[in-house]
């Protein structure tokens, strides 16, 4: 069975601090796909990352990096110098890759509500 | 469309009357799926629709849970004999194989009461 652990239920930061979202995920398949994503206050899920299993590298777009490390299952979200339009529901999810390519039905963690304040 | 759209937006029902969410994909994308989002919970797989294949209803809470896709577009999910736990944020969201991502629509919000 997948699963995805958000430990961080909420986290409050001041803007431009730097902050760590973290996801920890467990599954048994040995290719799958990680992504993140955001939903804002007006509730529509906006795609941030998808990660495949064999790219251990890390990412960094704009403010936002990915550290995917599958020795710990672990794979963090920082946004660097927040801003208060970063405040939303961030949601962690895990997919097992299908042969195609495709990847199947998300397991999502609880999510991270992070604010952040001027 | 450019997006998902989900309709209605929002929905208020009487408990034990049945309720249809309709989900619209993106033109193309042969992949389907339909979540739940209950209040301060995070979003619960509930069915995928790939293409001609027979769906994954594996998430389905109850037998009161239906949903069909017709000519691998247009999505219906039918609750029938609502339930105030039946109240959540319903999403769909579609995908084109080996593309990065899937696209959610904005939801339906159905209230039971």
């Amino acid at each position: 069975a997948q699963k995805v652990t958000q430990a961080q239920t909420e986290i409050s930061v001041v803007e431009k601090e730097d902050v760590t979202l973290d996801c920890v995920y467990e599954t048994r398949d040995t290719t799958y796909y990680l992504f993140w994503y955001k939903q804002p206050p007006s509730g529509e899920l906006v795609f941030l990352i998808r990660r495949n299993s064999f790219d251990e590298q890390n990412e960094i777009s704009g403010r936002y990096s990915w550290n995917f490390q599958k020795s710990t299952s672990s794979f963090n979200f920082t946004i660097t110098a927040s801003q208060v339009v970063d405040s939303a529901v961030y949601f962690c999810a895990l997919s097992e890759a299908r042969s195609s390519g495709s990847a199947r039905q998300l397991t999502f963690g609880s999510g991270t509500q992070l604010t952040v304040l001027p | 469309g450019a997006g998902v759209s989900q309709s209605p937006s929002n929905k208020v029902t009487e408990k034990g009357k049945d309720v249809e969410l309709r989900c619209d994909p993106i033109s193309g994308h042969t992949a389907l799926y339909w979540y739940r989002q209950s209040l301060g919970q995070g979003l619960e797989f509930l069915i995928y629709f790939q293409g001609n294949s027979a769906p994954d209803k594996s998430g389905l809470p109850s037998d009161r849970f239906s949903a069909e896709r017709t000519g691998g577009s247009v999505s219906t999910l039918t609750i029938q004999r609502t339930q105030q736990e039946d109240s959540a944020v319903y999403l769909c969201a579609s995908s084109l194989a080996g593309i990065d991502g899937y696209t959610f629509g904005s939801g339906t919000r159905l209230t039971v009461v």
